[in-house]
């Protein structure tokens, strides 16, 4: 079984819609992250978090929002989904030490 | 303004040769810097790393050099396979005292090994 899973793997919703894509992860890890990759261009962080009651925003937090809700799950959020926000995204998680573990992405599309 | 930096989108190297990927970064704070690879439909997967009072890691066919004067990194592939067909990013990471966390990743390379 992968250690870290994402669901959905594809949306496709419509402008205005709440989005919500989950993370899971088996790696017992304290820190989770959230990054987008927009076609040609690098992963950029949106959010990370510590533990349980830390949370960081990143470079683009703006139009998301984040619940860690155990510290194996970390959910992203998208409250009013718009067409810029069609993207992949990726979960990954860290022990601290220096390389982070990415899920498998879920390729999300706003109509 | 981009603080990690892949000049070149592609690269083409014959099988068995040897394959460079270079990376230039801006951001003096940088504690670390690491080299992915990704996979189509995959999420990326770590190969190697080097701290940033090291100028040089060696993993197999993997090694990494850094030149910190030149703010300059390089990722050598020897022997290139037709597996090492891929999209390398180049990611930093800042120093963990100032708070921050998370990467900082270029927009990749890449890389297409011709049989």
């Amino acid at each position: 079984d992968a250690d870290v899973t994402q669901t959905p793997r594809n949306r496709i919703t419509k402008t205005g819609k709440r989005i919500m894509l989950e993370c899971s992860q088996t790696k017992g890890h304290d820190r989770m992250y959230w990054y987008r990759q927009d076609p040609g261009l690098g992963l950029r962080l949106i959010y990370y978090s510590f533990d349980v009651k830390d949370i960081n925003k990143g470079e683009i937090s703006d139009g998301y929002s984040v619940s860690r809700q155990a510290q194996a799950k970390f959910s992203l959020s998208l409250e009013s989904a718009i067409p810029n926000q069609t993207a992949l995204y990726f979960c990954a998680t860290s022990d601290s030490l220096v390389e982070q573990f990415f899920g498998p992405g879920t390729r999300l599309t706003v109509l | 303004d981009q603080q990690v930096k892949q000049n070149s989108p592609s690269l083409s190297v014959q099988e068995g040769r040897i394959s460079i990927l270079n990376c230039d970064y801006t951001n003096s704070m940088f504690d670390y810097f690491l080299w992915y690879k990704k996979y189509p439909a995959e999420g990326p997967t770590f190969l190697i790393s080097i701290s940033s009072i090291k100028d040089k890691n060696e993993d197999g066919r993997f090694t990494v050099f850094l030149n910190k004067s030149a703010k300059h990194l390089s990722l050598h592939i020897v022997p290139s396979q037709p597996g090492d067909s891929a999209v390398y990013f180049c990611a930093a990471r800042p120093y963990s005292g100032g708070g921050a966390d998370g990467l900082t990743f270029g927009k990749g390379t890449h890389l297409i090994i011709q049989p």
